[in-house]
């Protein structure tokens, strides 16, 4: 069973770069036909996919982020990670990795705050 | 983008009676493939998002089977036979046939 695991700071300061981890186990970044992605979620509201990298290295990126946004992969480490830019209050949220287009392969999720 | 709206947004429900949650995109989900990529997901207090049902009416393994869905282009449903208490959460409906992939407002499903 694969597991993911988000890992980073929680707080970020404003017009500073987010910078998270996922950590994968159970399975490997580089094989698979998968799209590892990250998806978030502002406090109390809905969820938005930010993108992803698939296992080949292409990525693809939300085009209201894209201007920000980084995916990245380390086979080495059988990690993904995200880097997001200039950030704002508006991107506090709780950031999750996932598996995709397996359902049930997400991680259990990392608040990440945006405040001086 | 694929805007998905969902209804109602809220759903106060009786134990043991069923529920429905509509989803209705904005353009047609028909992927050039021939599929349609309209998936639920249930997302319980505190909890990471759980998929329950892909391509429209596939049920994840491990789902029960009172959980159902239908539909077909621009219009979906969600049903739940005979609420249980741990049906209680919100959920979402997603579409992944065009990118980026976009999910609805969301539906809160609770107990009368």
């Amino acid at each position: 069973q694969v597991q993911l695991q988000e890992s980073g700071p929680g707080l970020v300061k404003p017009s500073e770069t987010l910078s998270l981890t996922c950590t994968v186990s159970g399975g490997s970044v580089s094989t698979g036909s998968y799209y590892w992605s990250w998806v978030r979620q502002p406090p109390g509201k809905g969820l938005e996919w930010i993108g992803y990298i698939y296992y080949s290295g292409s990525t693809n990126y939300n085009p209201s982020l894209k201007s920000r946004v980084t995916i990245s992969g380390d086979t080495s480490k059988n990690q993904f990670s995200l880097k997001l830019s200039s950030v704002t209050a508006a991107d506090t949220a709780v950031y999750y990795c996932a598996r995709w287009p397996s359902g049930k392969d997400w991680g259990q999720g990392i608040l990440v705050t945006v405040s001086s | 983008d694929a805007v998905m709206t969902q209804s109602p947004l809220s759903l106060p429900v009786t134990l043991g009676q069923p529920a429905s949650i509509s989803c209705r995109s904005s353009q047609s989900l028909v992927h050039s493939d021939g599929n349609t990529y309209l998936n639920w997901f249930q997302q319980r207090p505190g909890q990471s998002p759980r998929r329950l049902i892909y391509q429209v009416s596939k049920r994840e393994s491990g789902v029960p089977d009172r959980f159902s869905g239908s539909g077909s282009g621009t219009d979906f449903t969600l049903k739940i036979s005979r609420v249980e208490a741990e049906d209680v959460g919100v959920y979402y409906c997603m579409q992944s046939t065009h990118w980026p992939w976009t999910f609805g407002q969301g539906t809160k499903v609770e107990i009368k």
